[in-house]
């Protein structure tokens, strides 16, 4: 089983609607959760990060995190076709300093 | 501010060959790190620098070797190229600071093919 897993995708969604990409982790220790962004033949850049359970939100993204499932979300509302690119979910595992885990990433394509 | 810098961008190795993969911050952050990500496999840590001076493995070390210049400047070296190590390499940096979140940076990353 991987660290950190994602649904590769793609996930299709239509302009204006909510994507929401999932990711789970296995090391039930982990306390720092990240959402990265990833245009084609681009650098990840940070959109979200969350410490604690519940939601957090910023601007039309909402990170939500269940620690007792061992689940991290992200929602996108009002989806635009500028948030098609691969959204990687990274973690700290327990005991891991400053070390990210990454995800597989999932890659989300909004249609016009 | 640059950021995190990389050089070269491409590059094309046969089997065998050596090279070195350079990266230097201009944001002062104590702790650098490089990567290598393959299709649907997210990034993968190859070493990470957690401060000028000292240097660890990360999930992928074979291969590779790194070398913590300065505070600025961490590099990744390829002693005898093999085509399993056909990736996009990307360097990133934090401050990582106790306390804070770890942001990390990434520079543009290098595309290596090796034939």
């Amino acid at each position: 089983q991987k660290e950190v897993e994602q649904n590769s995708g793609p996930l299709s969604v239509p302009e204006g609607a909510i994507a929401s990409l999932n990711c789970t982790y296995s090391d039930r220790g982990s306390q720092s959760f990240f959402w990265y962004r990833q245009y084609s033949g681009k650098s990840p850049e940070l959109i979200m990060f969350i410490y604690s359970n519940g939601d957090k939100e910023d601007g039309r993204f909402t990170a939500q995190l269940n620690k007792a499932s061992q689940y991290v979300s992200l929602l996108i509302r009002d989806s635009q076709p500028s948030d098609s690119a691969t959204y990687l979910c990274a973690v700290v595992l327990n005991n891991a300093g400053n070390m990210l885990t990454f995800g597989g990433g999932t890659r989300l394509m909004v249609k016009p | 501010n640059a950021g995190v810098t990389q050089t070269p961008k491409f590059q094309v190795l046969k089997t065998g060959q050596s090279m070195t993969l350079q990266c230097a911050q201009d944001m002062n952050h104590n702790s650098m790190y490089w990567y290598r990500q393959d299709p649907g496999m997210g990034l993968r840590l190859i070493y990470y620098s957690a401060s000028e001076g000292t240097t660890d493995k990360g999930e992928v070390p074979n291969g590779y070797n790194v070398s913590r210049l300065n505070k600025r400047e961490f590099s990744l070296r390829l002693e005898s190229a093999a085509p399993s190590q056909t990736s996009v390499y990307f360097c990133a940096s934090s401050e990582a600071l106790a306390g804070s979140y770890n942001e990390q940076f990434f520079g543009p990353g290098t595309r290596l093919t090796v034939l």
